[in-house]
């Protein structure tokens, strides 16, 4: 089965932590997202790639970097955690083409104290 | 730019009721259209899919139509249960070639038994 599996289901860090999520793919696809999502706001995209070491900015990228050094491997960054980045992070990976749609993985529920 | 409008939730219903949720859209040219479905706690799976007019994507139940006249693809089932309670999305690929999907706000469903 197909899949795209993200490290940790439930994390808790302090602020000011660098925090590390990690999302792996075993579908060999170009593309890979980093949403976030929070209650009334949908999902928002933070990040995405379409090839190794190439990322575009979403719509929220503050406060996040990315990184993704292999195909199968998107690396999500918080560089220094706030109690606002306390939210549901959601990986995906599809093809070049969205038509096809994306999978996505279980989530993270990241809480900052 | 392309958009997506859901109906807005919660929607909540009996066990055995008959479900509609809205979708329309804004797109220029002949997007792709999507159903995710995110059960508590999860990330998002495809439900069904159409990728050209008067298709009829299916699947677990639930049907919707790809409507270009009026801009629609509303997701529809017969007889829900409580397992169906989950918060669904709609989504479009807007033309082929496009990297990432549109997402609506997301409509939550909940079902009484």
């Amino acid at each position: 089965d197909v899949k795209v599996t993200q490290s940790s289901r439930y994390l808790v860090k302090r602020t000011g932590e660098k925090v590390f999520l990690e999302c792996v793919q075993d579908m060999d696809h170009e593309n890979m997202f980093w949403y976030r999502q929070d209650p009334g706001l949908g999902l928002r995209l933070i990040y995405f790639s379409y090839d190794v070491k190439m990322k575009e900015k979403g719509d929220i990228p503050e406060g996040y970097s990315v990184s993704r050094e292999k195909k199968e491997r998107f690396s999500l960054i918080l560089e220094s955690a706030s109690t606002n980045q306390t939210s549901m992070y959601l990986c995906a990976s599809s093809l070049p083409d969205s038509y096809y749609g994306y999978t996505f993985g279980s989530g993270t529920r990241l809480t900052v104290v | 730019g392309d958009s997506v409008t859901q109906m807005e939730g919660p929607v909540t219903l009996s066990e055995e009721a008959f479900l509609t949720i809205n979708c329309t859209y804004t797109a220029t040219g002949y997007p792709s259209l999507f159903w995710y479905v995110q059960y508590p706690g999860e990330g998002l799976q495809l439900l069904l899919k159409a990728t050209k007019a008067d298709d009829k994507g299916s699947n677990k139940g639930f049907e919707a139509t790809y409507r270009k006249e009026t801009t629609s693809f509303h997701l529809e089932k017969g007889s829900v249960q409580v397992s169906d309670s989950a918060v669904y999305f709609c989504a479009l690929s807007p033309i082929q070639g496009a990297q990432k999907l549109v997402f609506g706000q997301g409509t939550r469903l909940t079902i009484n038994p």
